[in-house]
């Protein structure tokens, strides 16, 4: 079993909804990331939060708004989504973000924007 | 940046054969590198991972090898079995990138039984 979990497993969304996703770890991890992975594709990096701060922004479009409310939260608020944003969203975490540490990935929310 | 290319994309291989999967990186800066196993439906899992000061690590029926003059590490498993079947994906990081990993492009690999 995963120790970061995310919900929902599974979200379908109209394009004018306002929906969110929350990921959360109890490792005392103060890293926390948010990939999207498209289908037989490599995971790309969207966020990336450092004690509750944003560290990096891969240039995502404002649609997608990251959040993190304390060190074992973090949530992805999402509106005005388009179709080529149906994907799989995972939520990582890390101790810190110093070299050489290893990402635990949560089993992602499956996003299906109709 | 850093490009890590990853081969095969599919591999078939018998229950109790072994499997290889090899990545090769670009930045000689490069000096950890984990890999990754996808099921179906579930988040990457990390499996094994090697820093640049060791040449090769292994647990139990996993091994990682590492090539830092020719800039390729390679996984390879052995005796596989049905439940090995999933999408492994290697990664490089680098120092002074916020612990960025830059991914492989993914091998599926099968198992038959």
């Amino acid at each position: 079993d995963t120790e970061v979990t995310q919900t929902p497993k599974h979200l379908v969304m109209g394009m004018t909804n306002k929906k969110s996703l929350k990921c959360e770890q109890h490792m005392g991890h103060r890293a926390m990331y948010w990939y999207k992975q498209k289908a037989k594709k490599p995971p790309e990096l969207m966020f990336v939060y450092s004690y509750e701060k944003l560290s990096i922004n891969e240039s995502v479009p404002s649609r997608f708004s990251p959040e993190c409310p304390n060190s074992s939260l973090l949530n992805l608020h999402l509106h005005a989504l388009q179709p080529e944003d149906s994907a799989l969203y995972l939520c990582a975490s890390s101790q810190d973000l110093g070299h050489n540490q290893p990402q635990h990935f949560g089993d992602g929310t499956r996003l299906s924007i109709l | 940046g850093e490009n890590v290319e990853q081969h095969p994309s599919t591999l078939s291989v018998q229950e109790g054969d072994s499997a290889v999967i090899k990545c090769t990186y670009s930045d000689s800066a490069s000096n950890y590198f984990p890999w990754y196993k996808q099921e179906l439906g579930k988040g990457p899992q990390l499996i094994i991972d090697i820093r640049s000061n060791v040449g090769e690590k292994k647990d139990q029926r996993i091994a990682v090898t590492l090539n830092k003059t020719a800039k390729h590490f390679s996984l390879h498993i052995t005796e596989t079995q049905p439940e090995d079947s999933a999408v492994y994906f290697c990664a490089a990081s680098k120092p002074n990138t916020g612990n960025q990993f830059y991914f492989g492009t993914g091998t599926s690999l099968t198992v038959i039984p």
